[in-house]
């Protein structure tokens, strides 16, 4: 079975504070699909990045990075330098196709970004 | 105007009324999704379509089924509308060179 794992329920830092957000995935499929999205309190949903399982390159986007790290199961998300419009709820999660598609998200780490 | 537009933005409706949620969109994507958010938790798939004639059930499609008229609009349909089905419902798209997703601004669906 698949499942995701968001074990910080929220995160509150001051502007500036570099943020780690953690990921934790569950899956026997060797081919699969790791997603990050933001939730601003507007309640729009923004999709961040999608990985798939054989890419285990890390990633940067501006103030983004991904960590994406097979042996620890983990797709953990970094802020650097955070700002107040970066407060959101985050969501991570994981697409795989075996046996029909499938999705899972986790619960999602709200951030609260002070300043 | 919005890569992906969904209405009503708000419903409230009673319990045992049918309900129809629309999405249209134009980036011209294959892939299209229904999910429904519930307060405090992640996104729950409804069903997903990856092109016109493909047309499959997700995790929680019991009680909704869905139309996808053309490329551009997949419509989601509450049959006979129950109060655990008030939720905040997103549709979105998947596609291009890094099959990226655009998710509507969602429908808020109160049943009463």
């Amino acid at each position: 079975a698949q499942k995701v794992t968001q074990a910080q329920t929220e995160i509150s830092v001051v502007e500036k504070e570099d943020v780690t957000l953690d990921c934790v995935y569950e899956t026997r499929d060797t081919t699969y699909y790791l997603f990050w999205y933001k939730q601003p309190p507007s309640g729009e949903l923004v999709f961040l990045i999608r990985r798939n399982s054989f890419d285990e390159q890390n990633e940067i986007s501006g103030r983004y990075s991904w960590n994406f790290q097979k042996s620890t199961s983990s797709f953990n998300f970094t802020i650097t330098a955070s700002q107040v419009v970066d407060s959101a709820v985050y969501f991570c999660a994981l697409s795989t196709y075996t046996g029909g598609f499938k999705t899972i998200f986790g619960a999602g780490t709200r951030l609260f970004v002070k300043a | 105007d919005a890569d992906v537009t969904q209405t009503p933005r708000n419903r409230i409706t009673k319990t045992g009324k049918r309900i129809m949620l629309e999405c249209s969109q134009t980036k011209g994507h294959d892939r299209m999704y229904w999910y429904r958010q519930d307060p405090g938790l992640g996104l729950q798939l409804i069903y997903y379509s990856f092109d016109v004639k493909d047309i499959n059930k997700g995790e929680i499609s019991d009680g909704y089924s869905v139309s996808r008229q053309a490329q551009a609009k997949f419509s989601l349909s509450l049959e006979s509308a129950i109060p655990n089905q008030t939720a905040l419902y997103f549709c979105a798209t998947e596609g291009g060179n890094a099959d990226t997703q655009y998710f509507g601004p969602g429908t808020r669906l109160t049943v009463l």
